[in-house]
């Protein structure tokens, strides 16, 4: 019952330091999805994902890339950590309709 | 873009009700949603309500939707001290590209013995 994975979970960086945020889901969702949380302003949608091979920009897009080269996977890539990005990451998946289904969140500290 | 609106902050005794409110801009919103999470936790899914209909009950949860004034609220009986919480209200459009989720800036709920 792992439904969707999130490593991972804590990661402090040196600015212009880059990394790779992972997300995997088991439950065959075509669409996926990586926010960021800050205090105040609830969840801001970065890129998401319709399908395997597919990525679009959200809200906040800038500073990020994303990948989904595996339905399963969904890559959220900063190339030069900024203190900006210091944030709480959650990745989400979806089947269309009304379920989604959301990873336990990436804490990044970027100093 | 899409929008939606939450006040920041609600204070209760326990044991009496909570009504948190949220308003919203789309007007094509499929389903609307609560969501709850405590400190250092993820999100909890606690309800959700499909656009055509007006109220969802669900134990000690009714959620109201007047879809004409584009207005949500989530009032939660008998408030407990395990209630203190954000709380998330969101939005999304089947619509709208990707199905993607809009939230609320979150409702910090403190709940007083």
């Amino acid at each position: 019952n792992a439904g969707v994975t999130q490593t991972p979970k804590f990661r402090v960086l040196k600015t212009g330091q880059s990394m790779t945020l992972l997300c995997a889901q088991d439950m065959n969702h075509e669409y996926m999805y990586w926010y960021r949380q800050d205090p105040g302003m609830g969840l801001r949608l970065i890129h998401y994902s319709v399908g395997e091979g597919t990525t679009a920009k959200g809200e906040v897009p800038d500073g990020y890339n994303v990948s989904r080269l595996k339905k399963q996977n969904f890559l959220l890539g900063l190339e030069s950590a900024a203190p900006s990005q210091t944030s709480v990451y959650f990745c989400a998946s979806n089947q269309a309709g009304a379920g989604y289904t959301f990873g336990s969140g990436t804490r990044l500290t970027v100093v | 873009g899409e929008d939606v609106e939450q006040s920041l902050f609600l204070s209760v005794r326990e044991g009496d009700s909570s009504v948190i409110n949220c308003t919203y801009t789309d007007s094509s919103s499929t389903y609307l949603y609560w969501y709850k999470q405590e400190p250092g936790a993820g999100l909890q899914l606690l309800t959700y309500i499909f656009s055509n209909m007006d109220m969802k009950q669900d134990q000690r949860l009714t959620v109201l939707l007047n879809k004409k004034d584009k207005h949500l609220s989530l009032r939660i009986a008998d408030t407990q001290t395990g209630d203190s919480a954000i709380y998330f209200c969101a939005e999304s459009s089947i619509k709208a590209a990707g199905n993607k989720l809009t939230f609320g800036g979150g409702t910090r709920v403190l709940v007083k013995p």
